[in-house]
């Protein structure tokens, strides 16, 4: 079993619809990040978290540290929010810089 | 300046080429990471700088050799090369290794050996 679980693995969505994107973990950890990817491109860090819930934009993140869990939310979504969005731990037992990524969640929105 | 930049972009080269990756930083980012990304896969961890001094190598063949010539740069220098490391290399800088900051990662560049 990984240490991150991404759920679902594709997600296909119609515009303006609301999507969750979700990650459990079983390690314990001291950040995770959320991150999106876009086809063929580099990678942009959309928020970091270590405790609660943050938003930009569109995007809200939360984070459940007892239940080892995070939810990233997309309100209104919209084609090009179609990517890639994986979901990465920073092992709290290490300092090392060593993140644990999940499988990643393949988002399309349809127009 | 919140940008990391990788160059070049593209690249493609033969298994007997000797070339190399640049990453280049202003934000005063003293932890630079190189990773490794297949298609289709997430990132692999392969060198961890932390103040110009490296901190990690992930079992990484020696045909991969980094660099951290000063704080604001990070180099991958690639020698006699396989087919299979074909893939895309993402250069990220953090405040610290420290896990608690954000991530900044470039663009990526994306390496194909022939």
């Amino acid at each position: 079993k990984n240490e991150v679980e991404q759920s679902p693995q594709n997600l296909t969505a119609q515009e303006g619809e609301f999507i969750t994107i979700n990650c459990s973990y079983s390690v314990g950890i001291s950040a995770l990040h959320w991150l999106q990817q876009h086809p063929g491109g580099g990678i942009v860090s959309l928020f970091m978290l270590s405790s609660g819930k943050k938003k930009h934009g569109r995007l809200i993140a939360t984070i459940n540290i007892q239940e080892k869990h995070s939810s990233l939310h997309i309100t209104a979504s919209h084609p090009r929010d179609s990517a890639v969005y994986i979901c990465a731990v920073a092992d709290g037992s290490s300092n090392t810089g060593k993140l644990i990524f999940g499988q990643g969640t393949t988002l399309q929105v349809k127009p | 300046d919140t940008e990391v930049t990788q160059t070049p972009k593209h690249l493609v080269m033969g298994m007997t080429n000797k070339k190399s990756l640049k990453c280049e930083q202003h934000m005063g980012h003293r932890a630079m990471y190189w990773y490794k990304q297949k298609a289709k896969k997430p990132p692999e961890l392969m060198f961890v700088y932390s103040y110009e001094k490296l901190s990690i190598n992930e079992s990484v063949p020696s045909r991969f050799s980094p660099e951290c010539p000063n704080s604001s740069l990070l180099n991958l220098h690639l020698h006699a090369l396989q087919p299979e490391d074909s893939a895309l290399y993402l250069c990220a800088t953090g405040r610290g290794t420290l896990n608690t900051g954000e991530l900044f990662f470039g663009e990526g560049s994306r390496l194909t050996v022939l």
